[in-house]
């Protein structure tokens, strides 16, 4: 079955640890985002992806970093200087641009990581 | 920037009572509008969408009707059931290529739903 899959489930960082959270498609999807989601809030776009090798910043990027060597890979590394990294992590897929309405797109979901400190 | 605001919850109702999740919007041109749910410890699904003024998303009993004039897309259904308990997330994505595709949030509204 196609989809995207994090891992792991339930993740626990240490004080001054970076921690990799995993993301992979088998959709074929070209473009690629991860959410952060704190409790009782909306997301909030952390990095997003729109073709391999090539990442932008979204709205709260500051103390994260993401590759995409891969077209079904995107994962995202929390570093130490996130000093609330502790929240729920939604990484999502879509076709992407020029394949068709890009606007009108659904976007695939994985189900989270949830990340916290001890 | 854009942005989408959604009535806070929790909104606790019983069993076959209508549902009504107020959402307004703030976008530069025409963006394409989404309600998404999600279930408890799962990622988010799409439950319908509206790409253009007056269009109506429909899926699941739950309707919604893009209406450019008041800039908004509530989420309705007649009858809800237990299995309806669940987060809704609106959305939109921008119309504008240099936004990336990047779909917009609103705060999410928990909907219970008691027997």
């Amino acid at each position: 079955d196609g989809g995207i899959t994090q891992s792991p489930k339930y993740l626990f960082r240490k004080e001054g640890q970076n921690v990799t959270l995993s993301c992979e498609q088998n959709l074929n999807h070209d473009a690629m985002y991860w959410y952060r989601q704190d409790p009782g809030q909306g997301l909030r776009l952390i990095y997003y992806s729109q073709i391999v090798n090539d990442f932008q910043k979204g709205d709260i990027a500051e103390g994260y970093s993401v590759s995409r060597e891969k077209k079904e890979s995107f994962p995202l590394t929390v570093t130490s200087a996130q000093k609330n990294p502790t929240a729920f992590y939604l990484c999502a897929s879509r076709i992407g641009q020029g394949k068709m309405r890009a606007t009108n797109e659904k976007l695939f979901f994985g189900s989270g990581t949830q990340l916290s400190v001890l | 920037g854009d942005s989408v605001t959604q009535m806070e919850g929790p909104v606790t109702l019983s069993e076959e009572a209508f549902l009504t999740i107020n959402c307004t919007y703030t976008a530069t041109g025409y963006p394409s509008l989404f309600w998404y749910v999600q279930y408890p410890g799962e990622g988010l699904q799409l439950l319908l969408k509206a790409t253009k003024a007056d269009d109506k998303g429909s899926n699941k009993g739950f309707e919604a009707t893009y209406r450019k004039e008041t800039t908004s897309f509530h989420l309705e259904k007649g009858s809800v059931q237990v299995s309806d308990s669940a987060v809704y997330f609106c959305a939109l994505t921008s119309p504008i290529k240099a936004a990336g595709n990047k779909l917009t949030f609103g705060g999410g509204t928990r909907v219970l739903v008691k027997p």
